[in-house]
């Protein structure tokens, strides 16, 4: 089946860093995306990763290992603002996102 | 660029009376569409995917003669709730896809919230 899994809730401060992890099972697959959901919001875009590697876009970072189905956000800096719920999720093989089930990021001053 | 609008941004209604909610592409055309639903505290669920002018594609275990989709040009898709109870109370977001960017990239909508009382 189709599963992605990714920590529930993480905690951080101010100004830290934090990486927060996704692992993921899919029916072939297109890409690892990041996305960013502040609550009562809809989600928007942080990140696009089809190949091994680190992209790196200002504050954050994503990584994927296609070989370990794996992936992690990196975010430096932190602010108060990136307090949200972090959702990772995979395309599969009919270009369908599969996604899990969102990490809470609480920023600590 | 790829802009989607949503309307309304909430609603609430009385058990047993059907809602729509429509979803726009404003600066593309939209040949696909998906309809997600989120519970509190819970990941985006896929309801359905729709194809301008064809029937929408449902995901196992949602009913489809009650989530009515209609996909009747390149901008606009709308999904009815049709006899809405309180259990459909939920955050109802929509997203497009163009073929003329990548198969990859998915705009989305601002949601709707329902309520139904």
């Amino acid at each position: 089946g189709q599963n992605i899994d990714q920590p529930t809730e993480m905690t951080a401060t101010e100004g830290a860093i934090v990486q927060i992890n996704c692992t993921y099972q899919t029916s072939g697959f297109n890409g690892l995306f990041w996305y960013q959901q502040h609550a009562g919001e809809a989600p928007t875009f942080l990140s696009y990763n089809v190949l091994d590697g680190l992209e790196e876009k200002g504050r954050f970072s994503s990584f994927l290992s296609r070989s370990k189905g794996y992936s992690y956000l990196l975010l430096k800096e932190l602010q108060m603002k990136d307090s949200a719920s972090y959702l990772c999720a995979a395309m599969d093989s009919n270009y369908q996102l599969i996604w899990g089930a969102g990490t809470k990021l609480i920023i600590k001053p | 660029g790829a802009v989607v609008s949503q309307h309304p941004s909430w609603v609430i209604c009385k058990s047993g009376t059907s809602v729509k909610i429509e979803c726009r592409s404003l600066d593309f055309q939209a040949t696909t569409m998906f309809w997600y639903r989120q519970f509190p505290k819970q990941s985006l669920m896929l309801m359905a995917t729709s194809n301008e002018g064809s029937k929408a594609t449902y995901e196992q275990g949602v009913e489809k003669d009650k989530f009515l989709i209609n996909h009747a040009s390149l901008t606009l898709s709308t999904l009815t709730v049709t006899s809405a109870h309180p259990e459909d109370s939920s955050f109802y977001i929509c997203s497009a896809r163009t073929e003329d960017r990548e198969a990859y990239e998915q705009y989305f909508g601002p949601g709707t919230r329902l309520t139904v009382t």
